[in-house]
């Protein structure tokens, strides 16, 4: 199983883009890579989740280059309630394993 | 649609003794994940429960343990208390045809052991 390595946290000011580079050097050829949001005494909510090239939705963008051995999470003009702790994960979604490591992930602060 | 549950909220426990957590998954989804969050750790996979078997479990001493039954609830057991299983536990269900097995978390049981 896949693990993988994300900063421990990074700053913001409101309004700027910001982008969580994960690394996973060894992702398997089945494994996806899924993206999660923690704001305090919540539980974690699922925010994209990719294979490869790129993915978008209401909220981030995906960036998965060819190797797979990396990816970032791309918040467009974050705001104060964006200030929470981002997951990275991956693992392969038909054996349940892309929910497997969280880890500590990488706790963003938004200043204003 | 009534979201992941999970009973108690909070719990103090001495240690040594034991503690039984219980989670009831959104109506329809058939696999439920256990998790325990510290602070020092971060958020740690310790068992997830598909159609009443052990799927995956993760890397927990056996006083850890769990099960699920056959209306996809489940229930998770740690024996001996210690003072460092003090921790929040999630539990999070999804969809078996969901083709992203997403996950949905409950609020969580928080657990101090005195």
């Amino acid at each position: 199983l896949a693990k993988t390595t994300q900063p421990i946290s990074m700053d913001s000011y409101e309004g700027q883009e910001v982008n969580i580079t994960c690394s996973h050097n060894n992702i398997a050829t089945n494994d996806y890579i899924t993206w999660y949001q923690q704001f305090p005494s919540q539980g974690p909510r699922f925010i994209i989740q990719g294979y490869k090239t790129k993915v978008t939705n209401e909220v981030a963008s995906l960036f998965i280059p060819a190797d797979r051995k990396s990816s970032t999470l791309s918040l467009p003009r974050v705001s104060l309630s964006d200030t929470a702790v981002y997951y990275c994960l991956v693992g392969d979604i038909r054996t349940g394993a892309n929910n497997l490591f969280f880890g500590t992930g990488t706790r963003l602060t938004v200043i204003p | 649609k009534a979201g992941v549950t999970q009973t108690p909220r909070y719990l103090i426990k001495t240690r040594g003794q034991q503690v039984t957590l219980s989670c009831s998954p959104i109506s329809g989804h058939r696999s439920v994940s256990w998790y325990q969050q510290t602070p020092g750790q971060g958020l740690q996979f310790l068992f997830e429960y598909f159609s009443e078997t052990q799927r995956n479990k993760g890397n927990f001493p056996g006083r850890f343990s769990g099960r699920q039954f056959s209306n996809s609830r489940s229930e998770m057991n740690v024996s001996t208390l210690e003072l460092g299983d003090s921790a929040l536990y999630l539990c999070a269900s999804s969809y078996p045809g969901d083709i992203r097995n997403e996950q949905f978390f409950g609020p969580g049981t928080r657990l101090t052991v005195l």
